[in-house]
């Protein structure tokens, strides 16, 4: 059972334009909903993280929207950048445990120029 | 550098032969998270420690993978009797728990390839 759904697993972008990558969980003990920035060949990196308690968080170019009644959140680049081009995780935890993360399948994202 | 540290980067590992890998976290993080990541995948938990305590292990983590962190430091995870679907990146997190900021750094991972 797969607990954190991830669409779509790819996406081409133009340079400038909105990449959206969406996230769907089911269990509900999960408070801490971060996304996750991966280059090949290096370990993921924390982009932006969000708690239940907000619907929106913004830092930079990037936002996480957060809809707790439909159990979906998802990530918005602004501005898209050819050097975004990476794989982008989401992924939960459970509250007291937020380095036991339960990861999307991950979405490959290109950015052409 | 204060990231947290993977070693060896690669290794490459005839089948049925043990391997170890060793992980430093980020000096004052109390929390060590190892997990598993195969091509295409996100990472999977495997395990992890808060001080010299194995606090939780995912069933993941058959009787031939061993954690340890001995002294609270650095962190060790050892593969016997290695198979080809061990193959993966195998990859290391530390944290501070309790902390506001709870996020958990990565290293760069160690890619294993069983032959």
């Amino acid at each position: 059972q797969q607990q954190v759904k991830q669409s779509p697993q790819s996406l081409i972008v133009q340079k400038g334009g909105i990449s959206i990558i969406n996230c769907a969980y089911e269990n509900t003990a999960f408070d801490y909903f971060p996304w996750y920035q991966q280059f090949p060949g290096k370990g993921p990196a924390l982009l932006i993280a969000i708690r239940p308690d907000v619907s929106e968080k913004k830092e930079g170019r990037f936002t996480i929207s957060f809809n707790k009644s439909a159990k979906q959140f998802s990530l918005h680049i602004m501005d898209s950048q050819p050097g975004d081009s990476a794989t982008y995780f989401c992924a939960a935890s459970k509250r007291g445990s937020q380095g036991n993360l339960i990861f999307g399948k991950g979405t490959k994202l290109s950015v052409k120029p | 550098d204060t990231g947290v540290s993977q070693d060896p980067r690669h290794k490459i590992t005839k089948r049925g032969q043990n391997v170890t890998f060793r992980c430093d976290p980020i000096s004052e993080h109390n929390r060590l998270y190892w997990y598993r990541q195969t091509l295409g995948q996100g990472p999977e938990f495997l395990t992890y420690f808060q001080n010299e305590a194995q606090l939780e292990k995912s069933r993941l983590l058959s009787d031939r993978f061993s954690a340890e962190r001995p002294k609270g430091s650095f962190s060790t995870l050892e593969i016997q009797r290695t198979e080809q679907g061990d193959s993966a990146m195998y990859l290391c997190a530390s944290s501070f728990f309790p902390s506001g900021n709870t996020e958990a750094f990565f290293g760069q991972g160690t890619r294993l390839t069983v032959v």
